[in-house]
């Protein structure tokens, strides 16, 4: 499994555009990149997958480099309810062990 | 969310004692898995099933066993609960298909004393 660094914590006001970068140097070629939001007392709550380019969804939009050794996660104008922790997940699709790491916890300030 | 429903949400037991957690969901996914969420560790797969008592071992099996007897139950059961085994326990559920993610339930706060 990739292992993943993501920073530990962000703060962002409301209505801000708030980008989590994720990086995965190890990679392989067979590897999507997921994205999961947990909020306290929660299960995680998948968001987005991708395996290069641009994805947007409803919720937001991941970035990723042609040489695919980082992502992005955009959320656009962020509310206070977006408080959360974000995981960032480098695997096969459908692998049965997803490795979640620590995460980023974003907190949203009024 | 995603028709999973774990059960019990909350249990305090004492060291020694046996345990059963469960999970049900109502979408008929062929996959099912239990993690366990500790603070510095993210999420750790302890087993998963693949089918009806198909099951295998995660990251983290020792100290459980689990049972699948029917499509919408998957059952994770401490048979001598010890402290180290106090967590939050999350059941997930992913249906066929490569692209698939896992959906997760909303967890067991478990302490044991």
């Amino acid at each position: 499994l990739a292992k993943t660094t993501q920073p530990i914590s962000m703060d962002s006001y409301e209505g801000q555009e708030v980008n989590i970068t994720c990086s995965h140097n190890n990679i392989a070629t067979n590897d999507y990149i997921t994205w999961y939001q947990q909020f306290p007392s929660q299960g995680p709550r998948f968001i987005i997958q991708g395996y290069k380019t641009k994805v947007t969804n409803e919720v937001a939009s991941l970035f990723i480099p042609a040489d695919r050794k980082s992502s992005t996660l955009s959320l656009p104008r962020v509310s206070l309810s977006d408080t959360a922790v974000y995981y960032c997940l480098v695997g096969i699709l459908g692998a049965n062990n997803l490795f979640f790491g620590t995460g980023t916890r974003l907190t949203v300030i009024p | 969310d995603a028709g999973i429903t774990q059960s019990p949400r909350h249990k305090v037991t004492e060291t020694g004692t046996p345990v059963t957690l469960r999970c049900h969901q109502t979408e008929n996914h062929r996959y099912m898995y239990w993690y366990r969420q500790d603070p510095g560790h993210g999420l750790r797969l302890i087993h998963y099933s693949y089918g009806v008592k198909d099951t295998d071992k995660g990251e983290v099996s020792d100290g459980y066993s689990v049972s699948r007897s029917k499509t919408e139950d998957f059952l994770l059961t401490l048979e001598s609960a010890t402290s180290s085994q106090t967590s939050v326990y999350f059941c997930a559920i992913r249906s066929r298909g490569l692209n698939q993610p896992q959906h997760f339930g909303d967890g067991t706060r478990l302490s044991i004393l």
